[in-house]
């Protein structure tokens, strides 16, 4: 089945700074999905990337899609404490099924 | 409903036991996801309906877990004979449809958290 993998894992950040996290596949994906999850909530739904090089915005959330569809980032600047939870990736390996990454943990230091 | 409905919401359960878990999808929608969510990490699929038919059931962990659905409503899973292994949040999922290579959205309820004791 379709394998996304994320990296980092874990990301511990700084109240203010920027970060990444990626999205990776081996196989071109037809398309993306970005979920969030809040600690002890469940995954909900974010954006989702359809087109080669696609880039969507979402105030301090940038997600870019690459232009061989086979990886996808999230960039937030300005982190604030609400932006505490898993982020997860979600790619669909046929016309249904949805697999999703091991998820990016963030958790902010104020 | 407005959303994805699960229940029970919590259940501690004996080892051994035999428990059943409910969702209720979003009106009109036509597909209805299960996925597992071990303590700290990702979520793995279990079962996907379309419908009331279940095309793809490759993701149940043993034959101890099984599911239902009646016609484009309530969904049940079951797992039999529970094991400790067995405790994680169970997330129901809906969607519009399940098919077409743009996807779509999937509205996740808030989980069943199952501890196996």
């Amino acid at each position: 089945g379709q394998q996304v993998m994320q990296i980092p894992q874990y990301q511990h950040v700084q109240e203010g700074e920027d970060f990444t996290t990626y999205c990776n596949s081996s196989t071109t994906l037809s398309n993306i999905q970005w979920y969030k999850q809040r600690p002890g909530g469940h995954p909900v739904f974010l954006i989702q990337l359809v087109k080669s090089g696609e880039v969507k915005k979402q105030k301090r959330l940038t997600f870019q899609f690459g232009e061989a569809k086979k990886n996808s980032s999230l960039h937030i600047t300005a982190t604030q404490t609400t932006d505490v939870g898993t982020y997860f990736c979600a790619a669909r390996s046929n016309d249904y099924k949805l697999s999703f990454g091991a998820g990016t943990t963030v958790t902010v230091r104020a | 409903g407005a959303g994805v409905s699960q229940s029970p919401s919590n259940k501690v359960t004996e080892k051994g036991k035999d428990v059943e878990l409910r969702c209720d999808p979003i009106s009109g929608h036509t597909a209805l996801y299960w996925y597992r969510q071990r303590l700290g990490q990702g979520l793995e699929f279990l079962i996907y309906f379309q419908g009331n038919s279940a095309p793809d059931k490759s993701g149940l962990p043993s034959d101890r877990f099984s599911a239902e659905r009646t016609g484009e409503s309530v969904s049940t899973l079951t797992i039999q004979r529970t094991q400790q292994e067995d405790s994680a949040v169970y997330l129901c999922a809906s969607s519009f449809s399940g098919t077409g290579r743009t996807g779509n959205t999937i509205y996740f309820g808030e989980g069943s958290w199952l501890t196996v004791v």
